[in-house]
């Protein structure tokens, strides 16, 4: 029953170093989500993917990169770190296509201190 | 860009005690989601309305979705300790657009203490 799975769950960066988040779920979904949570701000989404081999980006894809290696994993990566990019990132998955009614499931999130 | 406002953000209230936790907006939605999270956890899915008017329970929360697709609300009745955490709502967009598929309040916050 693992669901969604995030690594690692905790890291601390220096400013201008790169990091890649990894996510993998293992419900078959179609579409993947990279969201981050900020105190008063939401949950804002980076990225997502509708299919293996398609990426878009969303409200706030500055800073990031993403890959959806295969259908089960869709990394974020920060090429160099910066202190407003930290925060909570989840990955999320859905069933269906990305505009469907379709719920999401979250995986428990990285949290990411940039000094 | 569609916006989803979540009123309260805040709600502290004793064990017992009933509790509305509302979410707004100007545009229409195919559906309204609700999630909870706890800390340290990703939101967990707790109910989807799709029908405008829709009424659902889930044993002491009921959701309600507005008759024009706009609005939602939640309800508890009684709150316990255990409702203790984050409420998210988010509706299913219509259309396309680099927010994606749902468009997420910014959560109602929920202390219930004993």
């Amino acid at each position: 029953n693992a669901g969604v799975t995030q690594t690692p769950k905790f890291q601390v960066l220096k400013t201008g170093q790169s990091m890649t988040l990894q996510c993998a779920q293992d419900m078959n979904h179609n579409s993947m989500y990279w969201y981050r949570q900020d105190p008063g701000m939401g949950l804002r989404l980076i990225y997502y993917s509708a299919s293996e081999g398609t990426t878009d980006k969303g409200e706030v894809p500055n800073g990031y990169n993403v890959s959806r290696l295969n259908k089960r994993e869709f990394s974020l990566r920060l090429e160099s770190a910066a202190p407003s990019q930290t925060s909570v990132y989840f990955c999320a998955s859905s069933a269906g296509g990305v505009y469907s009614n379709q719920p999401q499931h979250f995986g428990d999130g990285t949290r990411l201190s940039i000094l | 860009t569609q916006l989803l406002e979540q009123s309260p953000q805040f709600l502290s209230i004793q064990e017992g005690e009933n509790l509305t936790v509302y979410c707004n907006s100007s545009s229409v939605f195919s559906s309204l989601q609700w999630y909870r999270q706890e800390p340290g956890e990703g939101p967990v899915l707790l109910v989807t309305v799709v029908t405008g008017g829709e009424v659902k329970k889930l044993k002491r929360l009921t959701f309600q979705f507005g008759d024009a697709r706009k609005d939602s609300s939640l309800h508890i009745t009684a709150a316990q300790p255990g409702d203790t955490g984050l409420y998210l709502c988010a509706g299913a967009a219509l259309y396309g657009g680099s927010q994606g598929n749902l468009i997420f309040g910014k959560g109602t916050k929920l202390s219930v203490k004993p």
